[in-house]
């Protein structure tokens, strides 16, 4: 199957450091995807690992292991604009169906 | 300057009721896709369409039935809706062809489906 699992909710306090993660029973896929979905808006692209190992972009930094079957988004200096839903999503051959995890809500309190 | 429109934004309606959402793209991008993000927020795939052509149909009842009149266009008509429909549907956009994932989807603003 393809199964793709995250935490329901996190909680965390602004200024702190945040990891959510995410475990997938898929394998031959491209790459991985991470997006970030605020409250009555749209998905929007955050981050994309092909490779093992640590992405860093910003404040926002995401992992990718193969072997383990696992990835996670590591959100550092949270601040309330980053209380969303962090989605992470891959599309494994031969159909490429974009199969997102049901998304984690993180909610940032001061 | 919209990359990724769709109309409309609300949709309230009538059980048994015909509607269609509209999805146009200005990003030159071949592949396209309709999602249904239900009250639990799980985002699901239900059609995927490259250049015109329908590439994914994801188990989705034929009363929803997707129409590309070109490649920048994708719109969705739903016959005899139901209660169950009621969901947000987003429209998506990405870079290359139906097998090339690397590249990002983008996502239309959304359009809030109230069946009643």
């Amino acid at each position: 199957g393809q199964n793709i699992d995250q935490p329901t909710e996190m909680t965390a306090t602004e200024g702190a450091i945040v990891q959510i993660n995410c475990t997938y029973q898929t394998s031959g896929f491209n790459g991985l995807f991470w997006y970030q979905q605020h409250a009555g808006e749209a998905p929007t692209f955050l981050s994309y690992n092909v490779l093992d190992g640590l992405e860093e972009k910003g404040r926002f930094s995401s992992f990718l292991s193969r072997s383990k079957g696992y990835s996670y988004l590591l959100l550092k200096e949270l601040q309330m604009k980053d209380s969303a839903s962090y989605l992470c999503a891959v599309s494994p051959p031969p159909s490429y169906i974009p199969t997102f995890g049901r998304g984690t809500s993180l909610i940032v309190h001061p | 300057d919209t990359a990724v429109s769709q109309t409309p934004k609300y949709l309230v309606t009538q059980m048994g009721n015909d509607k269609s959402i509209k999805c146009e793209q200005n990003l030159g991008h071949d592949t396209m896709y309709w999602y249904k993000q239900d009250s639990k927020k799980f985002l699901k795939i239900m059609f995927s369409y490259n250049n015109k052509e329908l590439i994914i149909n994801e188990t989705v009842p034929n009363r929803f039935s997707p129409k590309s009149p070109d490649k920048a266009h994708l719109n969705l008509h739903i016959n005899s809706l139901e209660l169950g429909d009621s969901a947000v549907y987003f429209c998506a956009s990405r870079a290359g062809g139906w097998r090339e994932d690397y590249n990002e989807q983008f996502f239309g603003p959304g359009t809030r489906l109230t069946v009643l």
